[in-house]
């Protein structure tokens, strides 16, 4: 079985903190993403990467970067967390494109 | 880029009911289309998806139909359960460089009443 881990369930931060989301997967994945869900709005990808140091933006990529240095962790920086930041983080991966997306459970992040 | 609706945001049936969620697509380009359940504190599951080559797919009780003219597809729960309760997204995506990204719809929460 495929299995992502994220490092914390939940998470609270202070305004200017900077803030790291890791993400590790067990099978040897060419691809990973970071999504943040919100009430009403979805899901909305962040950054994505699909090799080692190769990382893109996705949808809504500002105020956060990203770091793949191995192939199974692909972690996720908030510079300056910022309130509106407070959300539910999800990393994915996949083996190849349009193919199945597997998730972690998320991690929630509320920053005061 | 690739604009995804979904409807409706919110859906309650009765055991044993059917359940439809519809998805429209805008990028005439895009031809994977994958369904997501997300149940309570857990990420999204791939449950089904469908590629711009076929017309109907269908596994047990779940089916998804596209349309590619009307660019648009649906994900169909015959026999509802109560375990079928769950937020569902649909998703769009398109061949070609970061364009295989996906794009989702905003979800539906579905609740089954036993």
């Amino acid at each position: 079985d495929v299995k992502v881990t994220q490092s914390s369930r939940y998470l609270v931060k202070r305004t200017g903190e900077k803030v790291f989301l890791e993400c590790v997967q067990d099978m040897d994945h060419e691809n990973m993403f970071w999504y943040r869900q919100d009430p009403g709005l979805g899901l909305r990808l962040i950054y994505f990467s699909y090799d080692v140091k190769m990382k893109e933006k996705g949808d809504i990529p500002e105020g956060y970067s990203v770091s793949r240095e191995k192939k199974e962790r692909f972690s996720l920086i908030l510079e300056s967390a910022s309130t509106n930041q407070t959300s539910m983080y999800l990393c994915a991966s996949s083996f190849r494109w349009q193919e199945t997306q597997y998730f972690g459970p998320g991690t929630r992040l509320l920053v005061l | 880029g690739e604009n995804v609706e979904q409807h409706p945001s919110t859906l309650s049936v009765q055991e044993g009911d059917s359940a439809v969620i519809k998805c429209t697509y805008s990028d005439s380009a895009s031809n994977y289309f994958p369904w997501y359940k997300q149940e309570l504190g857990k990420g999204p599951q791939l449950i089904i998806d469908i590629r711009s080559n076929v017309g109907e797919k269908k596994d047990q009780r779940i089916a998804v139909t596209l349309n590619k003219t009307a660019k648009h597809f649906s994900l169909h729960i015959t026999e509802t359960q109560p375990e079928d309760s769950a937020v569902y997204f649909c998703a769009a995506s398109r061949s070609g460089g970061s364009n295989y990204k996906l794009t989702f719809g905003k979800g539906t929460l579905l609740t089954v009443n036993p």
